[in-house]
């Protein structure tokens, strides 16, 4: 059982470059999120998704966006890579109800 | 808003010694509360979590009870090993605030042989 795959697992990135953090989950969960941790620090929302067609902000969600086309893929794209967005970006999943959430392994991104 | 506060680490103890993180939370009702485990270079997973006043959470050693009277969900256990050093953290979910996973800061947790 895969659970929440991430993909890559470390990038570099040159300052205003572009990419798609991808995340997928075969749990058939409704609830996915977007996480990023910078060193030493907990973990800040970045954007999250209810369902298919569903997404929202969370705390810190400036310069990133994202999409749910369907219930397995919430990908997360950088649009102009900042040194700011040098981070740890975690992504989860979980049912609609109040259990646990799963997270993926993580991506290492640091932008240079 | 919901937020949970943890005490802020590094926490440094020795084999063996009692371990207790303290984790208070703000909501407006009666949410889930979980508190996940990050060792060095991997993901979160989750350690236990408890669903409703009163309950106790327990796995691997650890514990920690739902105290809706003190808005509190410490982490406790009796004898750690060195293999207990990682980053706790404590969260909530609440489904009257959108069901979003809201975490502690974290308490890194050191413990040495």
């Amino acid at each position: 059982n895969a659970g929440v795959t991430q993909t890559p697992k470390f990038r570099i990135l040159k300052i205003g470059q572009s990419m798609t953090l991808q995340c997928t989950q075969d749990m058939n969960h409704n609830y996915m999120y977007w996480y990023r941790q910078d060193p030493g620090m907990g973990l800040k929302l970045i954007y999250y998704s209810v369902g298919a067609g569903i997404t929202d902000k969370g705390e810190v969600p400036n310069g990133y966006n994202v999409s749910r086309s369907t219930t397995e893929d919430f990908p997360l794209r950088l649009e102009l890579a900042a040194p700011s967005q040098t981070s740890v970006y975690f992504c989860a999943s979980s049912a609609p109800d109040e259990t646990e959430a799963f997270f993926g392994q993580g991506t290492r991104l640091t932008v240079v | 808003g919901n937020s949970v506060t943890q005490m802020e680490g590094p926490v440094t103890l020795s084999e063996e010694a009692f371990l207790t993180i303290n984790c208070t939370y703000t909501a407006t009702g009666y949410p889930s509360l979980f508190w996940y485990v990050q060792y060095p270079g991997e993901g979160l997973q989750l350690l236990l979590k408890a669903t409703k006043a009163d309950d106790k959470g327990s796995n691997k050693g650890f514990e920690a009870t739902y105290r809706k009277e003190t808005t509190s969900f410490h982490l406790e256990k009796g004898s750690v090993q060195v293999s207990d050093s990682a980053v706790y953290f404590c969260a909530l979910r609440y489904k009257a605030a959108g069901n979003k996973l809201t975490f502690g800061g974290g308490t890194r947790v050191l413990v040495k042989p």
